[in-house]
């Protein structure tokens, strides 16, 4: 299927634990990027890239690390799992003419115990 | 750094009425602004986007306006229906760089 996936939809851990985000999409966007919803705080950027082998820090980087070895995949990685985490992950790529638009996955709830 | 802020959080309307919502953003160095839609425990779909050049977009009954000068912009929609509810959020985005959201309006319509 076209689109934006990200996988697992559910996730429960526990603290200290390695955790890896998957997303995948279709559409060889250059643009991906990862974002974490949590209430009161909206959506927040964790990390991005603009392109295979480029990677930038957003807003919240720290505890998490990203790769992006193909242009298709780019999995966001939790080294040490902290309750402070647990959170909605959303992972999003820029399409369109202009690669301007926004398309989003559906996002991975993800629990730390 | 870029700051995107949306009144009000929340906001309960009876069905039919018109609203409006509002984003403010604190760079006006902008390449577009976007609004999303996001219902309960799902992704975010993308309602309208206009450049930085546009003044508005319209898309049925959903109308967006965008104000670079004093960092505003607004989503109208008309002849609200309940499957209008919805959280409602707005993304300011800058060339080269990631789309910077606001926390978000939660519309509730009720019939």
């Amino acid at each position: 299927d076209a689109g934006i996936t990200q996988s697992p939809r559910y996730k429960i851990t526990e603290t200290g634990r390695q955790v890896t985000l998957m997303c995948h999409q279709t559409w060889s966007h250059s643009y991906m990027f990862w974002y974490r919803q949590d209430l009161g705080h909206g959506l927040r950027l964790i990390y991005y890239s603009a392109a295979a082998d480029i990677t930038d820090k957003g807003e919240v980087p720290d505890g998490y690390v990203v790769s992006r070895s193909k242009t298709e995949n780019f999995p966001l990685t939790l080294e040490s799992a902290t309750r402070s985490q647990t959170s909605v992950y959303f992972c999003a790529s820029l399409g369109g003419v202009r690669q301007e638009k926004l398309f989003f996955g559906s996002g991975t709830q993800l629990s730390v115990l | 750094k870029q700051e995107v802020t949306q009144i009000p959080a929340a906001l309960s309307v009876p069905e039919g009425e018109n609203l409006v919502l509002n984003c403010s953003f604190t760079d006006s160095a902008i390449y577009n602004l976007q609004w999303f839609r996001q219902d309960p425990g799902k992704g975010l779909t993308s309602l309208l986007l206009i450049q930085s050049s546009q003044r508005e977009q319209t898309s049925g009954r959903l109308n967006a306006s965008l104000d670079k000068s004093s960092g505003r912009s607004t989503l109208y929609i008309a002849a609200s229906q309940p499957g209008d509810s919805a959280t409602y959020l707005c993304a300011a985005h800058q060339a080269g760089t990631a789309l910077i959201f606001g926390k978000g309006t939660t519309l509730s319509v009720s019939s």
